[in-house]
């Protein structure tokens, strides 16, 4: 298949360990943050999001923890599967916009 | 397939020839978006539908860049005169408010 990103930041994980991806965003007006996952060949999938109004929100194995004093977005897995290898992305959107802007993106390889 | 279905997957095509990619969102969103992807990048942003309205295309978008939306359903995109840097992946999304994006699998245009 194609590949998504070939200069990526590699991330690479045994499996089962927790993965934390990290992502600095530029706009302190964003009010909405989402993670997407990418495998290749395929549009972004969406994964997780929060509202500024929030630090930290829980799905299932996934938490994404948001600190505005610093605009960084971090996405946590916990016990990282062989299915979870893909490319993922930040993206924000501005109170009161309608389009995300992404950020550029980090490769996570999960190790058997 | 309840999902965003985008067509054709992939395109190849001799610089200097037009090209029109379709999108058909999910049925009841009435917002409709086009984001275009370079190898390891993030998706940038394009043009935003709102039904029928095209509300506002980015300045990446030239104007060989024609998008449509007639009949506030499926969405059209076309470039005319293609240029080599005008290869890409053509993502859509759609959604219902401006929250909840579900993108396609995209359309990847090779200009040779």
């Amino acid at each position: 298949g194609e590949s998504v990103g070939l200069h990526l930041p590699t991330l690479s994980v045994q499996e089962g360990d927790n993965s934390i991806i990290n992502c600095a965003y530029s706009n302190s007006a964003s009010d909405y943050f989402i993670w997407y996952k990418q495998e290749s060949g395929k549009g972004p999938q969406f994964i997780i999001d929060i509202r500024s109004n929030m630090d930290k929100r829980q799905g299932q194995r996934v938490t994404v923890l948001l600190n505005k004093t610093v605009k960084h977005l971090s996405l946590q897995i916990a016990a990282t599967q062989p299915g979870d290898s893909a490319v993922y992305f930040c993206a924000e959107r501005m109170d009161s916009s309608y389009k995300l802007i992404f950020g550029s993106g980090t490769r996570l390889l999960v190790r058997p | 397939d309840t999902g965003v279905s985008q067509d054709p997957r992939h395109k190849i095509t001799k610089r200097g020839q037009n090209v029109t990619f379709r999108c058909d969102p999910i049925s009841e969103h009435n917002r409709l978006y086009w984001y275009r992807q370079t190898l390891g990048q993030g998706p940038e942003f394009l043009t935003y539908f709102q039904n029928e309205a095209q509300l506002e295309k980015s300045r990446l978008l030239s104007d060989r860049f024609s998008a449509e939306r007639p009949k506030g359903s499926f969405s059209t995109l076309e470039i005319q005169r293609t240029e080599q840097g005008d290869s890409a992946m053509y993502l859509c999304a759609s959604s219902l408010t401006e929250v909840g994006y579900t993108f396609g699998s995209g359309t990847r245009l090779t200009v040779v």
